[in-house]
């Protein structure tokens, strides 16, 4: 069965960085894009960023554009995030989600999602 | 951007209710639009696709209907497991994806 497990989060200060991970089983992880979307406390769902299968393209929300970046490691089957520059407005969990489309651009929605994993940006 | 915007933002009803949640788009999306379920604490689970295919595995009171800037998603007897927060979803603008606010369906 598909599997996807985040890990990485954690408390940072402004202007830190965080790299978060996100281990997928049960699925050839190289024949998806994958997703995150992330979650403020109370709030609803922001898409954030988008990998195609082969990472050949990468898209970003405005609101992490130039901040967050991407990757995956196919031989790994792990999808990444590096944050930088966080904010606290950045503060939210943050899910990995695999689209649906196979060898191809992106579907746009969400077949399978981690449990996620937390990210406070505080001092 | 295409907005979405759900109503109502939360309802109470008793299990055995039928059950309608609406969708509007702030331009066409074609049938471009899931619908996810979310428990608290636990993540989004998709329940439909394509406004109204259902996910494999997902009961058959859940359906969803409509195109162009209309959707609904229905519930048709409301069962315990039932009680969480809704969202809508579109995919009709590659490659940025938004969501509905949500809709938390609360037991009277």
């Amino acid at each position: 069965q598909v599997q996807l497990v985040e890990s990485g989060g954690g408390v940072v200060q402004p202007g830190g960085s965080l790299r978060l991970s996100c281990a997928a089983s049960g699925f050839t992880f190289s024949s998806y894009g994958m997703h995150w979307v992330r979650q403020a406390p109370g709030k609803g769902l922001e898409w954030v960023a988008f990998i195609r299968y082969d990472g050949s393209n990468k898209y970003y929300a405005d609101s992490v554009k130039g901040r967050f970046t991407i990757s995956r490691d196919n031989s790994k089957n792990t999808l990444y995030l590096q944050m930088n520059s966080l904010r606290a407005e950045d503060t939210a969990v943050y899910y990995c989600a695999k689209d649906p489309g196979l060898n191809r651009a992106a579907a746009g929605y969400f077949d399978y999602w981690g449990q996620g994993t937390l990210v406070t940006v505080s001092s | 951007a295409i907005r979405m915007t759900q109503s109502p933002s939360s309802l109470s009803a008793s299990t055995g209710d039928r059950v309608t949640i609406t969708c509007r788009a702030s331009q066409g999306i074609s049938s471009y639009l899931a619908w996810y379920q979310q428990k608290p604490g636990k993540a989004p689970k998709l329940l439909i696709y394509a406004a109204s295919t259902l996910q494999s595995g997902v009961p058959s009171r859940f359906s969803g209907s409509g195109s162009g800037t209309d959707f609904t998603l229905t519930i048709s007897c409301l069962q315990s497991e039932d009680f969480a927060t809704y969202y809508c979803q579109q995919y009709y603008s590659y490659p940025t994806w938004t969501f509905g606010q949500g809709t938390k369906v609360e037991i009277k």
